[in-house]
């Protein structure tokens, strides 16, 4: 599996945006990427994925480079309930069977109120 | 829509007991997954099941553990003759299995498992 790099913690102000990056310098053509978060105490959940283009939703916004070799969620306002481990994790979309998600260490976000 | 319901949320076992994790997956979905986080660390994969097959059982330990999936009722994750080591969160995940590699995977609130 290829394998991503984020950083182990970050913090951010209440109500200003967050821009947590991810790279992923062995990433295929074929890999997706995905971004899933965890709540403390809680199980993780699905907030984004991309291939080549940026995309929204009503969660949080992804911002993938040209050559994809790197990505940044970005959550346009942070608030308290956004303080979590996200985690940025590649699928790979080649092979049926392979849909298991490969989590790292993910980084941690506080929320400073 | 309920989400993915797990059962029990907490369960203390002695050593040398069996412990059994229930799943049911989201209405619809027939894809589910088994992951572990053990204290102070990542979430890993342990097996991938479809109704009744099991896919991918690359992150099962070779002994003691074990799942299935029958086609009808929840997926169990069976523990036999646990150990301290086996103390950890286990988390299940269920999919539509349509386009999967793309589509996401919807957690339930786990199974803390505590072995004495």
């Amino acid at each position: 599996d290829a394998k991503t790099t984020q950083p182990n913690s970050m913090e951010s102000n209440e109500e200003e945006p967050v821009h947590l990056p991810c790279n992923h310098s062995t990433i295929s053509g074929t890999d997706y990427i995905h971004w899933y978060r965890q709540l403390p105490s809680q199980g993780p959940e699905y907030v984004i994925h991309g291939l080549t283009s940026n995309v929204n939703n009503r969660m949080a916004s992804l911002a993938i480079a040209e050559d994809r070799k790197s990505s940044t969620l970005i959550l346009h306002r942070a608030t308290l309930r956004d303080a979590a481990v996200y985690y940025c994790i590649l699928r790979d979309t080649l092979y049926f069977g392979n849909e298991k998600l490969t989590f790292g260490t993910g980084t941690r976000l506080t929320i400073i109120p | 829509n309920a989400g993915v319901m797990q059962n029990p949320r907490h369960l203390v076992r002695r050593r040398g007991q069996e412990a059994r994790l229930r799943c049911s997956p989201m209405k619809g979905h027939s894809h589910v997954y088994w992951y572990r986080q053990l204290p102070e660390e990542g979430l890993k994969f342990m097996v991938y099941l479809q109704k009744e097959n099991i896919i991918d059982e690359s992150g099962m330990p070779k002994e003691r553990f074990s799942a299935e999936f029958p086609k009808e009722g929840p997926s169990i994750l069976r523990i036999q003759q646990v150990v301290r080591g086996d103390s950890a969160a286990y988390f299940c995940a269920s999919s539509p299995g349509e386009d999967p590699p793309t589509n996401e995977q919807f957690f339930g609130p786990g199974t803390r498992l505590t072995v004495l």
